[in-house]
């Protein structure tokens, strides 16, 4: 069975600070995908990175950085410089190759104050 | 393209009522689902569909129903209404039939059930 775990409930800092969203993940699978979506206040939900598990080369988009680590099952999301229009909650997943049903993180509300 | 859209945005239902929420897409994917997001709960799946007349269950599809007549629409009904039914309800589509895609969600319903 898959699990993602999002330990952090909520963090809250100030603009400009580097904060870091922790995912942590259960499978028995050797081939999965593991996602990152974006929930800002407004509700909608996007799409933000997919990696599969053959591939952990961190990526970098912007202010946005992504650290995969098999041998922790970690899937760690790092904000640099953050900004207000950052605060959302941040929802991580996984799907197994041949699976119909991704597993959701609780999510991390992430607040960003001026 | 507009994507997934969701038809209604807001909707109060007394319990025992029945209702349809409508889902539509216009990106020809064949996967699309439905999950309810509930506080500190993250993204539940209730039920999702692999192509026109292919529908089956999620975590959580007691008290739910669906089916998909075409490729475009993808319809939740609700039976019989129960307060704990109360929730923010997405759908979503992504292309192929796995859920190891990238999925397109829809602006989201919120549903009260009194």
């Amino acid at each position: 069975a898959q699990k993602v775990t999002q330990a952090q409930t909520e963090i809250s800092v100030v603009e400009k600070e580097d904060v870091t969203l922790d995912c942590v993940y259960e499978t028995r699978d050797t081939t999965y995908y593991l996602f990152w979506y974006k929930q800002p206040p407004s509700g909608e939900l996007v799409f933000l990175i997919r990696r599969n598990s053959f591939d952990e080369q961190n990526e970098i988009s912007g202010r946005y950085s992504w650290n995969f680590q098999k041998s922790t099952s970690s899937f760690n999301f790092t904000i640099t410089a953050s900004q207000v229009v950052d605060s959302a909650v941040y929802f991580c997943a996984l799907s197994e190759a041949r699976s119909y049903i991704p597993t959701f993180g609780r999510g991390t509300s992430l607040i960003v104050h001026p | 393209n507009a994507g997934v859209t969701q038809t209604p945005k807001f909707q109060v239902l007394k319990t025992g009522q029945s209702m349809t929420l409508q889902c539509a897409q216009d990106m020809n994917h064949e996967y699309m689902s439905w999950y309810r997001q509930d506080p500190g709960m993250g993204l539940r799946l209730i039920h999702y569909s692999v192509g026109a007349g292919i529908t089956d269950q999620g975590e959580v599809p007691n008290g739910y129903n669906v089916s998909r007549s075409t490729t475009e629409d993808f319809p939740l009904r609700l039976l019989s209404a129960a307060p704990s039914q109360t929730s923010v309800y997405f759908c979503a589509s992504s292309y192929g039939v796995y859920s190891y895609n990238e999925q397109f969600f829809g602006p989201g319903t919120r549903l009260t059930v009194l």
